[in-house]
Formats: structure tokens, C-alpha cells, sequence
């Protein structure tokens, strides 16, 4: 596709359930990229992948965090065991390089824990 | 301390007038500087990358000082469209991943 999509939109999940995120990123970007963002503040780094290789996941904040991109295409984030401090957007972007010059972004899934 | 700061205002300003937002960052290895606009309950969009002698893009420049560590935007003549957040993004040498500011937020007010 043109763009980077996310999917799904929102999702509304029960304390201690399990969610799952999906990216597409852009046709031929080597390069993946979560971040999460917190209402007033500005994106934070979860994990990097280059193809399908993940070369970068100091950022996930637990070990309920987990994301994976087997072909190096799609990815997903999963959340285990969700708590209300993980509410947050989820962002996704691709770049094509490391990302020196800027990334594309999707337009995030929202994720709220009742 | 945070990588990357920045005032997260709110800057009301009327149409027309001219506004600059600042933003310092903390590791001086940083390679790649950028301004990003993220408008209401949407993603990130590159406004404009900022390069070290100062780039410029219609009413919109940006400045860096690597010595102060120091990062700029000025928008002149802003318009109501030009209303959204303004995040300050940073690349580390050697490092995968984009740094934000909090993002600075702008009203124009017609």
C-alpha cells in the first residue's frame, strides 16, 4: 500500500487480557519501527527491526511486551496480561533505511485497559 | 533527564504573527535533527529536517547550534492550519531509533 497501516484503529481490552497489533509497513522498507505514546507526551521507543531480524528492543517496558516480523514484512506487537498503564497509542513506521532521513508513520492503534 | 526537551506551551497566537520553538537535547554524539507536526489524535508527519548551516521551507525555518546543543523552528505568517504539535526529533549516532520531545502545542487564533 502507500502507507504504513495499523490495524486495529482502537481496541478496548479487559485488565489481564491479551492483545495483538498489526503493522504494514511500506512495500520494501527494510526498516520497523514501534513506539508508544502516552497522552501528552511524545512517542517513545519500544523496538527495531531490520527485515526480519528485531536489533533493538530495549525500549519494551516488560516482558508483556513482545513483538515479532517472521518475513520481514508485517509485524505485531503483543501485549500479555494488559494493565491499565500500558493505555496508550501504538505507533508503527517504516523507513527504508535505518532512518536517518525520517520515518513514515501509521496512524497508531489506540489501546485502552479497562 | 530526558534526550530531548522542548516547552509544551500552549502558544496561542493570531494569524499572521510569527512564533519560534526551541528545543535542547542532551547528547552531543546526536547526528540527525528533525521537526515532526502531529496533528489531534493523528500520527507524526516529517515537517522538515534541520541541517547544521540552517534550512529553510517557505514560511517555515529551521536552525541548529551543535555547540549549544540547541534546535529551532520559526514559522512566519502562521495560518489556522499551521495549529498542531511540534515535536523535536533527534537521531543518535550509532543508535535505531528517534528521540521526541514532549512536543510544543500551537493555537493560531483567527
Amino acid at each position: 500500500g502507500a502507507g504504513v497501516s495499523q490495524s486495529p484503529r482502537y481496541k478496548v481490552a479487559k485488565r489481564g487480557q491479551d492483545v495483538a497489533l498489526r503493522c504494514d509497513p511500506i512495500s520494501g522498507h527494510v526498516s520497523l519501527f514501534w513506539y508508544q505514546q502516552a497522552l501528552g507526551q511524545g512517542p517513545e521507543f519500544l523496538t527495531y527491526f531490520q527485515n526480519e531480524a528485531q536489533l533493538d528492543k530495549s525500549g519494551l517496558p516488560s516482558d508483556r511486551f513482545f513483538a515479532e516480523r517472521p518475513e520481514g514484512s508485517v509485524s505485531t506487537l503483543k501485549i500479555q496480561r494488559t494493565q491499565q498503564e500500558d493505555s496508550a497509542v501504538y505507533l508503527c513506521a517504516s523507513s527504508w533505511d535505518r532512518g536517518v532521513y525520517g520515518y513514515t508513520f501509521g496512524s497508531g492503534t489506540r489501546l485502552t485497559v479497562v | 533527564r530526558k534526550e530531548v526537551e522542548q516547552d509544551p506551551g500552549p502558544f496561542n497566537v493570531p494569524e499572521g504573527a510569527t512564533v519560534a520553538f526551541n528545543c535542547t537535547y542532551s547528547n552531543s554524539a546526536s547526528q540527525s535533527f528533525f521537526w515532526y507536526r502531529q496533528d489531534c489524535r493523528k500520527e507524526p508527519k516529517l515537517l522538515m529536517s534541520v541541517y547544521s548551516s540552517g534550512n529553510e521551507d517557505g514560511r517555515f525555518t529551521a536552525q541548529l547550534n551543535r555547540a549549544s546543543q540547541y534546535i529551532s523552528l520559526l514559522i512566519r505568517d502562521s495560518k489556522l492550519s499551521d495549529s498542531a504539535t511540534y515535536l523535536c526529533v533527534v537521531i543518535q549516532t550509532g543508535a535505531n531509533n528517534l528521540f521526541f520531545g514532549t512536543g510544543t502545542r500551537l493555537t493560531v487564533i483567527p
